[in-house]
């Protein structure tokens, strides 16, 4: 059975720096993508960016391109988000999601999200 | 890249069929057959039910469908139950020279 545990959420003031993790667990975590998908409050899913299977493809979404930073290690089963200068706007459920495919083409799998608040 | 389009909420009988829309452009739901459709429940993490345009996932019931038409990809959902009240959301392959994948804004499926 997948399983994906996000951690590392939390209550930080804006400007500051956030590094969240995902354990992955019941595949072969070096076969597939992964992403981090969001959602604000009450708002809508929010792709936040996505890794290749071995590290060869990286993107970012616009709105956190430049202050987040996606990394995974294939020998520990884990994925990593890096958010540097968080703005209010950043808070949100962060989920970390398996992709369907090496490539990264559909997030399939999801964790239960860890929450980040950013706030004075 | 912006959002791709969703109506914001869509309703029907029980045992009605429902049809929800995803608009994107070129780049995204037209270039690639990489569209897939989550199904969330309040408090609860999004659910995978369909992927690339029509495939089910294993255990995804067959009143499940998807289709797609140059920009524009479309879940219909029959035989409408109760517990099929949920908000969905389209999402697409974006990429090309990086990954990149975009979601629609959401559509709240209401059971009447």
């Amino acid at each position: 059975e997948v399983q994906l545990v996000e951690s590392g959420g939390g209550s930080v003031k804006p400007g500051r720096s956030l590094r969240l993790s995902c354990a992955a667990s019941g595949f072969t975590f070096d076969d597939y993508a992964m992403h981090w998908v969001r959602q604000a409050p009450g708002k809508g899913l929010e792709w936040v960016s996505g890794i290749s299977w071995n590290s060869g493809s990286i993107g970012y979404a616009d709105s956190v391109k430049g202050r987040f930073t996606i990394s995974r290690d294939n020998a520990k089963n884990s994925l990593s988000l890096q958010m540097n200068s968080l703005r209010a706007e950043d808070t949100a459920l962060y989920y970390c999601a398996k992709d369907g495919d090496s490539s990264g083409y559909y997030p399939e799998n999801w964790g239960q999200g860890t929450l980040v608040t950013v706030s004075p | 890249q912006s959002a791709l389009t969703q109506p914001a909420s869509v309703s029907g009988s029980p045992g009605q069929s429902i049809t929800i829309s995803c608009t994107g452009t070129s780049s995204d739901v037209g270039s690639y057959n990489l569209v897939s459709w989550y199904q969330q429940h309040p408090g609860k993490a999004p659910k995978l039910m369909i992927y690339e345009v029509s495939k089910r996932p294993s255990g995804v019931s067959n009143r499940f469908s998807g289709s797609k038409s140059g920009n524009t990809a479309s879940l219909t959902i029959s035989g409408l139950q109760a517990e099929d009240e949920a908000v969905y959301y389209c999402c697409s392959y974006a990429g090309g020279s990086t990954l990149h994948v975009v979601f629609g804004g959401g559509t709240m499926l209401t059971v009447l």
